[in-house]
């Protein structure tokens, strides 16, 4: 059964600060991951995209990384700010069958404070 | 250019009731997705349209869900009779690629359901 998980599940940190989420998953056969950044009341938003042959991809003050063999990612924030304060949640899709479903992980949901 | 826009915002029902729920995608943009969300869940898909043809539905959970969009345009996800486990919200997506392209989704704000 396809599955992710991300941890921690709630992370509270002070403003410029660095953090990092972290993403485990067991999609198989493995297309890509997204990080999406969900503010209250949107709808997620892309950050990064990696597929297999990526192990880094930097947006700004966002690096994501995967390991495909261990099949783990990281979202590393850097000097964090006040609208960093979202819900951050990583996709993977898989292609199996010519079918690409996404699958999600709960979030972490991250609180900066000043 | 306007993203993907979400009709109602909120709606409160009481179960064996029907509600349907609207997505206008961003014009242009071939391929639909329709996800939903349970309250402490994550959040899962429900199925996709390429234009008007349902390319998968494989994540819709049973016959009371049907999901239309004629002429390719926007999309109606009708729940007939609700049930008090269809709550959570539900999103719409939408890219102007299929997702074997890698082509970003864009997501609406949500629809909010409430089956009292």
């Amino acid at each position: 059964k396809n599955q992710v998980e991300q941890s921690p599940q709630s992370l509270i940190i002070l403003e410029g600060k660095n953090c990092t989420l972290q993403c485990n998953y067991t999609v198989s056969p493995f297309s890509n991951l997204r990080w999406y950044k969900q503010d209250t009341g949107r709808g997620p938003v892309s950050l990064t995209i990696m597929t297999f042959s990526e192990n880094t991809k930097s947006n700004g003050r966002y690096t994501a990384t995967l390991d495909a063999d261990t099949k783990q990612s990281s979202l590393h924030i850097t000097a964090s700010q006040l609208s960093d304060s979202a819900s951050y949640i990583c996709v993977v899709s898989g292609s199996s069958g010519g079918s690409y479903i996404p699958t999600f992980g709960r979030g972490t949901s991250l609180i900066v404070h000043p | 250019e306007a993203g993907v826009t979400q009709f109602p915002s909120h709606s409160v029902i009481e179960k064996g009731q029907t509600v349907t729920l609207r997505c206008d995608p961003i014009s242009g943009h071939d391929n639909l997705y329709w996800y939903r969300r349970v309250m402490g869940k994550e959040i899962k898909f429900l199925l996709h349209f390429v234009k008007e043809s349902k390319q998968d539905e494989s994540g819709m959970p049973n016959n009371r869900f049907l999901a239309e969009r004629t002429g390719g345009t926007y999309s109606t996800l009708k729940v007939q009779p609700a049930e008090l486990e269809d709550s959570g919200v539900y999103f719409c997506a939408s890219s102007h690629q299929p997702p074997q392209y890698y082509n970003e989704q864009f997501f609406g704000p949500g629809t909010r359901l409430t089956v009292l």
